[in-house]
């Protein structure tokens, strides 16, 4: 069963509009969630992360917001680049402080940011 | 600084081959995490070893299995190859365990295909 869903495999966005991306997740014990964005034959990197504890973090043009009810978590981008044009996979972790660091990632979402 | 080496890059086998891949983390790094990277599923958690001991398993048959040197460098190793483990599988390394994927950096990636 996916325990992490990214449901909307693509989205296409106008270069300084905002990029909103969608993650669900059913496993009530996450309590560690974070993005990665990933190019092309390279591998993904970190953008940004949110504890069980918050409901918003913020880094520059990335906001990643966390509904907990839901069981929700969206990642914001404002202003939309063309360089950030790549797949971004929404990731959990039910183990933080514990012993071990396996993740469960999401299908990924193809963000296509247009000029 | 280095980043995280995986070796080969790409990789061609036959069905019912072994494949061993390797991944050099950052140094100063003690855990090793491999994901494989499959169309459609997004990342999959395969093992992380910490300090030459597997700290946790993926859902994955007994066919895939891996080691972590005293050097910290891993390797996993794929027995009777399918056509179904054609797949990019990715190496994360991290200074610690427990972290909830704080300061996981990736590899590059093997692309093993199968035919």
């Amino acid at each position: 069963d996916q325990q992490v869903k990214q449901n909307s495999p693509s989205l296409s966005v106008q270069e300084g509009r905002i990029s909103i991306l969608n993650c669900d997740y059913t496993n009530s014990m996450f309590d560690y969630f974070l993005w990665y964005k990933k190019y092309p034959a390279e591998g993904p990197t970190f953008l940004i992360s949110i504890s069980s504890i918050k409901d918003k973090n913020e880094d520059g043009r990335f906001t990643v917001f966390l509904n907990k009810s839901a069981k929700h978590l969206s990642l914001h981008i404002v202003p939309s680049q063309p360089g950030d044009s790549a797949v971004y996979f929404c990731a959990a972790s039910e183990n933080y402080g514990g012993a071990t660091n396996k993740l469960i990632f999401g299908t990924g979402t193809l963000l296509a940011v247009q000029p | 600084k280095a980043g995280v080496t995986q070796t080969p890059r790409y990789l061609i086998k036959t069905r019912g081959q072994q494949v061993t891949l390797s991944c050099s983390p950052i140094s100063g790094h003690r855990s090793v995490s491999w994901y494989q990277q499959t169309p459609g599923q997004g990342l999959q958690f395969l093992f992380e070893y910490f300090s030459e001991t597997q700290r946790n398993k993926g859902n994955f048959p007994g066919r895939f299995s891996g080691r972590q040197f005293s050097n910290s460098r891993s390797e996993m190793n794929v027995s009777t190859l399918e056509l179904g483990d054609s797949a990019l599988y990715l190496c994360a390394s991290s200074p610690l365990t427990g972290t909830g994927g704080d300061g996981y950096t990736f590899g590059s990636g093997t692309r093993l295909t199968v035919v």
